[in-house]
């Protein structure tokens, strides 16, 4: 299986700060690489597929990069709706693997 | 819009084979057009795939727990369901069904149910 190794675990920061999370895998994946925000009690939504395209919908404040195995998640001025945990996903092989979650917190 | 709705029993006992059903609407299974899986999240944790299938029968499992799930389709309901055999306590967790869209040979969730909690409990 693809290993998923997402940094930080949890993150505080304010509204309209600038945040990035990382995620890296245990082998290259090109760029299957898929971004979810998940809010408490609630199913995962998909914000970033193939590392940098933004699912419809979602605010342009969003973006993701990379490529291999290293990849960013990153959020451009916060805002209060953004405060959440994060997961990346590989879609290289199965098994579809997960990161362990980012949570963003209100500092 | 596409809506997923899982259904099925929130408490089981240990040793049981529960049945989670997944009913889609506003667009077709067999429509070809996406995959459609099982993923589910153990109370706080992360998230874990359990498994997807094509409506032409094709399926792909986690093998870590592959000798105990199946999962199936009834196309004339625009249903599919999975069965998780010899449950126990680690089986605890929500499960989620999700479409799974595929671009440029990638596949990513794109539309999920609103997840149900199974405890495994005696």
């Amino acid at each position: 299986d693809i290993q998923m190794t997402q940094s930080p675990s949890s993150l505080s920061a304010s509204v309209g700060d600038r945040v990035t999370i990382t995620c890296r895998t245990s082998q290259s994946i090109s760029t299957y690489l898929n971004w979810y925000q998940q809010k408490p009690g609630k199913a995962p939504k998909l914000l970033i597929y193939v590392a940098s395209s933004l699912q419809s919908g979602v605010p342009s404040r969003f973006s993701g990069s990379g490529s291999g195995t290293d990849f960013t998640l990153t959020i451009r001025s916060l805002q209060p709706e953004d405060f959440a945990t994060y997961y990346c996903q590989q879609s290289y092989s199965t098994p579809y693997t997960f990161g362990q979650g980012t949570r963003l917190e209100i500092k | 819009q596409v809506q997923l709705q899982e259904s099925g029993p929130g408490l089981v006992k240990p040793s049981q084979t529960p049945s989670l059903t997944c009913t889609v609407s506003g667009g077709s299974i067999s429509s070809g057009d996406y995959y459609w899986s099982w993923i589910r999240q153990h109370p706080g944790k992360g998230l874990e795939w359990i498994g997807e299938f094509y409506y032409s029968g094709s399926t792909y499992y986690n093998p870590s727990l592959k000798s105990r799930v199946a999962i199936s389709v009834d196309t004339s309901k625009n249903q599919f369901s999975l069965k998780l055999s010899s449950v126990t306590a680690a089986d605890t967790a929500v499960y989620y069904c999700a479409r799974v869209s595929y671009y440029d040979s990638s596949g990513f969730f794109d539309c999920w149910g609103q997840g149900i909690l199974v405890t495994v409990s005696s």
